[in-house]
């Protein structure tokens, strides 16, 4: 149990469009999503976390209108990135958690973006 | 701001040895895991600590959490290649809005020579 998907698992698009990654919960409700980065060799960095149905708390120094999270039910939460430059590539990886049953988080496979 | 810093960030070493990665953090928590990554995947989550002085092991790895000294220790007993990965904790830190993030530790990435 407790698996969460992303879909694409990797994508690579052009300077100046915008690219769609999505997070599902499969066998469980998620009341909360995080979106985090990660760069070569790097932690993970939190971007934001959201709530189903209501607006995404983003962390400071990330750029609301750059990464448009959009968490529209228990089972799906997505991450659009905006007009993509190549310093936005980088691996995103979604977790999805239960709050009521603990603070675990049960993280997706990432997705490889690259803004070519 | 809570931080997280773990030490060594690069550990090479033989097979067989035995080894302890080291997580400090700043601020009050009592809830840590340890997570396991792979070149070019997600997380694989090996450990949650409770409280303190609490314990969990499996297989060469064993984890403890020191919640008086902000400190968490996963030893590695006489290693093995497989082994070879990059390792991070991450603290849990409940926000102003009473929810709830992980802040993750800079990682140690482990690589065992056979």
């Amino acid at each position: 149990g407790a698996v969460v998907s992303q879909h694409p698992s990797r994508v690579i698009c052009k300077s100046g469009t915008s690219v769609k990654i999505e997070c599902r919960s499969l066998d469980f409700q998620a009341t909360t999503m995080f979106w985090y980065r990660q760069f070569p060799k790097k932690s993970l960095m939190l971007m934001a976390t959201s709530n189903e149905g209501s607006k995404a708390t983003y962390e400071q120094g990330v750029e609301k209108d750059k990464f448009l999270i959009n968490h529209a039910s228990l089972t799906l939460s997505t991450l659009t990135v905006t007009s993509a430059h190549p310093e936005d590539s980088s691996f995103y990886i979604c977790s999805a958690s239960v709050r009521e049953f603990s603070y675990e988080q049960y993280f997706g496979p990432g997705t490889r973006l690259t803004v070519t | 701001e809570l931080k997280v810093e773990q030490n060594p960030l690069f550990l090479s070493m033989q097979e067989g040895k035995n080894y302890t990665i080291y997580c400090n953090y700043s601020t009050t928590s009592d809830r840590l895991y340890w997570y396991r990554q792979d070149p070019g995947k997600s997380l694989e989550s090996l450990f949650v600590l409770l409280s303190n002085g609490a314990v969990k092991q499996e297989g060469r790895l064993m984890a403890s959490l020191d919640t008086k000294a902000r400190l968490s220790t996963l030893h590695i007993t006489a290693a093995v290649h497989d082994l070879s990965a990059t390792y991070f904790c991450a603290v849990v830190t409940i926000t102003t809005s009473g929810t709830y993030k992980y802040i993750f530790g800079t990682g140690t990435r482990l690589k065992v020579l056979a």
